[in-house]
């Protein structure tokens, strides 16, 4: 299995440029979510679901949309992107999540965003 | 909301000691509380979860305790090894579908 895979590694962006950051897992998992990692603060949830047509806000949604068409993939779009868009992105998925033992987090590898 | 706190600072620890890491949060208590290990420049892997109901759990040389009293959970490393060093993340389960919440985490550093 590959696990969690995220492309590109590295992105640079022009303020208003738009991009989609890609996310795919081959591990039939239900729950994807997708994180912004910041210097000085923890992972913070930007939009999740919980299964194929089923998307839901997290704690940063604000210039970012989600889709999920399929189970494997859950791409995020950056509609116009700002420089506090500045972050590295990590996707990840689980079995589940709703306070089972099964929602352990498999992470990817992230992407690296710079805005100028 | 819920409030995570570790220890912000770096731990240096030398090479065979117990290492201790703290989470301590606020509000109410969560389902699970996970622990994860960040490298520089990869994404977060899982070690180890404990339920509310449990009060220690072990794998190999690591150990969560987890005091729902007081609001805390302790991460052990012991015999630690320079191959340990990495930064480590507390991460509460509420046991709702909108994911976990995430410390900022610790950088332990294992000197030789």
């Amino acid at each position: 299995n590959a696990g969690v895979t995220q492309t590109p590694k590295f992105q640079v962006l022009k303020t208003g440029q738009s991009m989609t950051l890609q996310c795919a897992q081959d591990m039939n998992h239900e729950y994807m979510s997708w994180y912004r990692q910041d210097p000085g603060m923890g992972l913070r949830l930007i939009h999740y679901s919980v299964g194929a047509g089923i998307t839901d806000q997290g704690e940063v949604p604000n210039g970012y949309n989600v889709s999920r068409s399929t189970t494997e993939d859950f791409p995020l779009r950056l509609l116009s992107a700002a420089p506090s868009q500045t972050s590295v992105y990590f996707c990840a998925s689980s079995y589940s999540m709703g306070g089972a033992s099964t929602d352990t987090q498999y992470f990817g590898p992230g992407t690296r965003l710079t805005v100028l | 909301s819920q409030k995570i706190e570790q220890n912000s600072e770096a731990l240096n620890i030398q090479e065979g000691k117990t290492a201790t890491l703290t989470c301590n949060y606020t509000n109410y208590s969560p389902a699970y509380l996970q622990w994860y290990r960040q490298d520089p420049g990869r994404g977060p892997v899982f070690l180890l979860l404990i339920r509310e109901n449990e009060k220690e759990k072990r794998k190999e040389r690591l150990k969560v305790t987890f005091d729902t009293t007081l609001k805390q959970s302790l991460f052990h490393i012991t015999a630690s090894q320079p191959a340990d060093s990495a930064t480590y993340l507390c991460a509460l389960d509420r046991g709702g579908a909108d994911g976990l919440t995430f410390g900022k985490g610790t950088h332990l550093i294992i000197q030789p």
